[in-house]
C-alpha cells in the first residue's frame, strides 16, 4: 500500500527565514504533487514532479524530487506571511491514478 | 474554464437522511476522484473513476456510501443513511487531458446532526 509521510506536521517560522518540508513515500511512484490549502478553502496545485532530479520553482517555493530515495522536498526561501497555509504532498503509483496524500504541514509565518 | 464544480457547497442534514453530493468535472478529463477531508483523518481517497468506470472504491467507508458517474460530465456521491461521523468536507477532483495535474473543486461541506 502506498504511504506518504510528511514532516514536520507543524512549522512556525519567522519572516525572512528559510526552511524545508520533507515528503517520503513508500513505493515506486511516477508523479509527485505539492498542494497548498488555505483555511476553509480548496487545494491549489503548486507543483507536479515527474522524474528523478526534477526541480521546480515558483516565487519563494522550490520543490525537488529524488525517486531513488523516494523523497521530495519543498523549500521555502525568505518566508513571508502570505505563505502561511497547509502544504500537502501527494503521490501516484505507477500504472495507477490512485493519489495518496500526506498528512499536511501547517505553516505559520510570523512577522 | 469553470473548473470542477461541486454542489451543494454547504449542507446540514439530520442523521438518517440521504445526502447526495454532485460534481461536474472539467471537460475532457481523464480521471475523477472523490476525497473526504477531516481534521482527524486528513485527506482520504474514497473512489476514483477512469473514463467513467470505477477503478478503486476500497476507500469507501461502508455500504452507506455509493458513487456513480453516468457520463463524462457528472458524478454523484451518495450517503444513505447519513450519520454524524460523516461530517466532513468532500472534494471532487479531476485531471485534464494531460493527466499530470489534478484539479480540485471547492468542496462540499457536510454537517450531519
Amino acid at each position: 500500500e502506498l504511504k506518504v509521510e510528511q514532516n514536520p506536521l507543524f512549522l512556525s517560522m519567522q519572516e525572512g527565514k528559510n526552511y524545508t518540508i520533507y515528503c517520503n513515500y513508500s513505493t515506486t511512484s511516477d508523479r509527485l504533487y505539492w498542494y497548498r490549502q488555505d483555511p476553509g478553502k480548496s487545494l491549489e496545485s503548486l507543483f507536479v514532479l515527474l522524474s528523478n532530479g526534477a526541480v521546480k520553482q515558483e516565487g519563494r517555493l522550490m520543490a525537488s524530487l529524488d525517486t531513488k530515495a523516494r523523497l521530495s522536498t519543498l523549500h521555502i526561501t525568505a518566508a513571508v506571511h502570505d505563505l502561511s497555509a497547509t502544504y500537502f504532498c501527494a503521490v501516484t503509483s505507477y500504472n495507477n491514478n490512485d493519489m495518496r496524500f500526506g498528512a499536511g504541514t501547517r505553516l505559520t509565518v510570523k512577522p | 474554464d469553470a473548473g470542477v464544480i461541486q454542489s451543494p457547497r454547504h449542507e446540514v442534514t439530520e442523521m438518517g437522511q440521504e445526502v447526495t453530493l454532485r460534481c461536474k468535472p472539467i471537460s475532457g478529463h481523464n480521471s475523477l476522484f472523490w476525497y473526504r477531508q477531516t481534521m482527524m483523518r486528513g485527506l482520504e481517497l474514497l473512489i476514483y473513476f477512469n473514463n467513467n468506470v470505477p477503478i478503486d472504491d476500497s476507500g469507501m467507508p461502508e455500504d452507506r456510501f455509493s458513487a456513480k458517474m453516468p457520463n463524462a460530465s457528472f458524478s454523484t456521491l451518495k450517503i444513505q443513511p447519513s450519520e454524524p461521523r460523516d461530517s466532513a468536507v468532500y472534494f471532487c477532483a479531476d485531471t485534464r487531458n494531460s493527466g499530470n495535474t489534478i484539479y480540485f473543486g471547492e468542496g462540499s461541506w457536510l454537517t450531519v446532526v
